[in-house]
């Protein structure tokens, strides 16, 4: 089973307007880290944000905030106030701290957003 | 500072050949990783190292593969016997240690191109 669930495909959004990216989850490990990255066509990847899964809020990082549901093993993120430089891929990224002891990252396949003018 | 960084940036080589990929990282992390990214696709791990542990090998999809890390420091990543399917971007990244919510910070990558 995938560990990382990323299956919307390419998404487009007004300028200015919200958007959400979806992100589901699988690990039996009781505690990891979920994280998303940004990796616009120059091919760079730019951290955005991190959610641990004991922390009680909600993740936020300027117009980015993440909806974490625990219990339904998602973390998705909001994208607030689009702007033509968000045009780019997502990946959602998690680390198991007890089963995954070598920290790497588990990536899903990423999603395209576009913003229209 | 200086972020990761990687060389060469591209680099094409015909099938059956051996390449070297070289990595620096942000000067006091002492993990760094590899990870490969195909076509369209999301990162694969490829190997880990942790200051003088010994590195986590599990990520390497054949023994073509191997990686080192000298000095604690940068790491060159070998893929011998090239073979198309090698083709991807090899992605560095190095990250603070024993924190688990750090962030790992990427260099800009190799695009591999094997004909």
């Amino acid at each position: 089973a995938q560990k990382i669930t990323q299956t919307q495909p390419g998404m487009f959004v007004q300028e200015k307007e919200a958007v959400t990216l979806d992100c589901t989850y699988d690990t039996s490990d009781p505690s990891y880290g979920l994280f998303w990255y940004k990796q616009p066509s120059s091919g760079e990847m730019i951290f955005l944000i991190y959610q641990g899964s004991y922390d009680q809020q909600n993740a936020t990082e300027g117009r980015y905030s993440l909806n974490f549901q625990k219990a339904r093993k998602s973390a998705n993120l909001v994208i607030s106030a689009s702007q033509l430089g968000d045009s780019a891929m997502y990946f959602c990224a998690m680390r198991e701290f007890y089963t995954g002891a070598n920290s790497k990252l588990t990536f899903g396949k990423g999603i395209t957003l576009s913003v229209r003018p | 500072g200086a972020g990761v960084s990687q060389s060469p940036s591209n680099k094409v080589t015909e099938k059956g050949k051996d390449v070297e990929l070289r990595c620096d990282p942000i000067s006091g992390h002492t993990a760094l990783y590899w990870y490969r990214q195909s076509l369209g696709q999301g990162l694969e791990f490829l190997i880990y190292f942790q200051g003088n542990s010994a590195p986590d090998k599990s990520g390497l999809p054949s023994d073509r593969f191997s990686a080192e890390r000298t000095g604690g420091s940068v790491s060159t990543l070998t893929i011998q016997r090239t073979q198309q399917e090698d083709s991807a971007v090899y992605l560095c990244a190095s990250s603070q240690p024993g924190l688990g919510t750090s962030e790992q910070y990427f260099g800009p990558g190799t695009r591999l191109t094997v004909t």
